[in-house]
């Protein structure tokens, strides 16, 4: 069984459109986040949740909205894409408060281009 | 959060031992290092973590001197499927985990 799961692994789309991208872990963690990593490998954090709470907003523009239904789910929807959106966007858990000494489990990535 | 420095690529050949050296002047009493592994096409992975002096297991080294203003990564013995991108990490209480650019190895034959 994978223990983060995303969907898409690839979305190619038009700039303007609207999107999303569903994340999954059966780790039971209690915290996920969303990473961007761009054509560099530069790996930079989006969003974080800890209980289906949102923990941290990195700046990230309010055409991204993460969403929690419950604590094994955080989707991330996009609207009105533009081309510097374009990257591969990585889910990942963990097990508890986010402390930097808890093993991060990554998802395979989304990657986005969009045209 | 305290902030790294490690070179943006190293090359090497298969059987040679690499070490990757991260600077992390600003680290605080409480922060960890730790190192994530990612090959191409997928996400990173937990590879090894320590507070000060030597930790070692299956995978990799970690050295960490005394000050612990910098780690090295140690990798022996490297096969071309150590092939990644390497990235030094270090924090304590946040979430707010800053993964850089990390480090390029490419293992030749």
């Amino acid at each position: 069984d994978t223990a983060v799961s995303q969907t898409p692994k690839y979305l190619v789309t038009q700039m303007g459109n609207d999107k999303s991208i569903k994340c999954e872990q059966n780790l039971g963690h209690d915290t996920m986040y969303w990473y961007k990593q761009d054509s560099k490998k530069f790996l930079k954090i989006m969003f974080s949740y800890n209980n289906k709470e949102l923990i941290i907003n990195e700046t990230v523009p309010n055409r991204f909205s993460p969403k929690s239904p419950d604590k094994a789910h955080l989707n991330l929807h996009i609207n009105s894409l533009e081309l510097g959106d374009s990257a591969v966007y990585f889910c990942a858990s963990s097990q508890d408060t986010g402390n930097s000494r808890e093993t991060q489990y990554f998802g395979p990535g989304t990657r986005l281009l969009v045209l | 959060l305290a902030k790294t420095t490690q070179p943006i690529s190293m090359d090497s050949y298969e059987g040679q031992e690499v070490n990757i050296t991260c600077s992390h002047n600003n680290i605080a009493t409480n922060d960890y290092i730790t190192w994530y592994q990612q090959f191409p096409s997928q996400g990173p992975r937990f590879i090894i973590q320590g507070y000060k002096t030597k930790v070692t297991n299956e995978v990799a080294s970690l050295f960490i001197p005394a000050d612990r203003k910098s780690s090295t990564l140690s990798l022996p013995r490297v096969s071309l499927s150590d092939t990644a991108v390497y990235y030094c990490l270090v924090g304590s209480n946040d979430y707010k985990l800053s993964f850089g650019a990390g480090t390029t190895v490419t293992v030749r034959a």
